[in-house]
């Protein structure tokens, strides 16, 4: 596609469910990031992936996080048994190659825990 | 510690004045770039300009310009002549040479521009 694109754009959902968020990056683009931004802050990072393995993962808050790129393209952050605490948006960027250069991010998914 | 401050957590000008967001940053490398992004109401991050460590020199985009000052860890960012469409948040941001894929944002500068 032309941009990266999020879904769903808004999640609600029950405290102690699980949730998968999905981002699918630009066509070719290696890189794929996930990010977190809570209400009045910068985003923070927590995982990156070239190609279909997690070059860095240090970012998960815990292991309720996970997050995959089966095929190196499509990538699905899962978050089990949320907590109110995970609410925020979730923003995912792609890049042709890495390295910071040329990050895309798209407009991200709102995640409600209620 | 934060790697990157934005001190002014929103800003409000009136048409056609001339702002400067403020962005400190902090890292041991000697090797880093420094990034600004605009995030409008839509919520997608867009980026303005990438500044490796090695080049101080000041850069100068249309009604953007940004200035780079390692003696002060200082990136900011001025906006000439502003436009209601410069209202938005709008974040610096860092990445080490230990990890180029690791972003480190501020918390951002929220800028309003009233007509």
């Amino acid at each position: 596609g032309a941009g990266v694109s999020q879904t769903p754009s808004n999640k609600v959902t029950e405290k102690g469910k699980y949730v998968e968020l999905r981002c699918d990056p630009i066509s070719g683009h290696t890189a794929l990031y996930w990010y977190r931004q809570s209400l009045g802050q910068g985003p923070e990072f927590l995982i990156y992936f070239q190609g279909t393995g997690a070059a860095d993962d240090s970012g998960l808050p815990n292991d309720r996080f996970f997050a995959v790129r089966p095929e190196g393209s499509v990538s699905t952050l899962k978050i089990q048994r949320t907590e109110r605490g995970d609410s925020a948006v979730y923003l995912c960027a792609s890049s042709l190659t890495g390295g910071g250069y040329g990050y895309t991010f798209g407009s991200g998914t709102r995640l409600t825990v209620v | 510690a934060q790697k990157v401050t934005q001190a002014q957590t929103e800003i409000s000008v009136v048409e056609k004045e001339d702002v400067t967001l403020d962005c400190v940053y902090e890292t041991r490398d000697t090797t880093y770039y420094l990034f600004w992004y605009k995030q409008p109401p839509s919520g997608e991050l867009v980026f303005l300009i990438r500044r490796n460590s090695f080049d101080e020199q000041n850069e100068i985009s249309g009604r953007y310009s940004w200035n780079f000052q390692k003696s002060t860890s200082s990136f900011n960012f001025t906006i000439t002549a502003s436009q209601v469409v410069d209202s938005a948040v709008y974040f610096c941001a860092l990445s080490e040479a230990r990890n180029f894929n690791k972003f480190y944002f501020g918390s951002g500068t929220k800028l309003n521009v009233k007509p």
